[in-house]
């Protein structure tokens, strides 16, 4: 299985700071990564994909980046409704999908 | 929009089959040209992809579960399904359903199943 790594496994800011949590892949996954939040008790959402996409209505204070074993996501100016887990996803046609072991993200 | 509900028994017991349904609603299944996918996750833990359906009922499954799983379409009832066996207390989790190939969304509120005697 292709192994995903995030960094780091929780995370403290405050309203209004950049946020950035960092994906690593055990091997090449070219931009095959996805990025969902998971607020307490609810479903995770599709934020981006294909490393970089924003999905349709998603604020644009969202972004990622990356491509091959590193990845990046970042919440350009954290606000209060952004407190969830973060979590990574590879789609390489190496079955199985994988998720991160998740980021919890908390207010300061 | 489409909408996604799972639904199945909340307690199985040791060695018993855990099977579970998705309701999709909003869309038809039939000829949707869509995959179908199941994922869990353990309480305080991460998240672990089991497996998808095509509309055709092509599958394809986590092979650390592959033995134990078939997940199955009903398409005049617009759901799909989920059946592991031989469960233990480690199949303990939140199960969701969810749309799509290789991203997901909309996915199921999801369904807690504890596997105990």
């Amino acid at each position: 299985d292709i192994q995903m790594t995030q960094s780091p496994s929780s995370l403290s800011a405050s309203v209004g700071d950049r946020v950035t949590i960092t994906c690593q892949a055990s091997q090449d996954i070219s931009n095959f990564l996805n990025w969902y939040q998971q607020k307490p008790g609810k479903a995770p959402k599709l934020l981006i994909y294909d490393a970089s996409n924003l999905q349709t209505g998603v604020p644009s204070r969202f972004s990622g980046s990356g491509s091959g074993t590193d990845f990046t996501f970042t919440i350009s100016s954290l606000q209060p409704e952004d407190v969830a887990t973060y979590y990574c996803q590879h789609y390489d046609d190496l079955l199985p999908y994988t998720f991160g072991q998740g980021t919890n993200l908390e207010i300061k | 929009q489409v909408q996604l509900q799972e639904s199945g028994p909340s307690l199985v017991k040791p060695s018993q089959t855990l099977t579970l349904t998705c309701t999709v609603s909003g869309g038809s299944i039939k000829g949707s040209k869509e995959y179908w996918t199941w994922i869990r996750q353990p309480a305080g833990k991460g998240l672990e992809w089991i497996g998808r359906i095509y509309t055709s009922g092509i599958t394809n499954y986590n092979p650390s579960l592959k033995s134990r799983v078939t997940i199955s379409l009903d398409t005049s009832k617009n759901e799909f399904s989920l059946k592991l066996s031989s469960v233990t207390a480690a199949d303990t989790a939140v199960y969701y359903c969810a749309r799509g190939y290789r991203e997901f969304g909309p996915w199921g509120q999801g369904t807690l199943v504890t596997v105990s005697s």
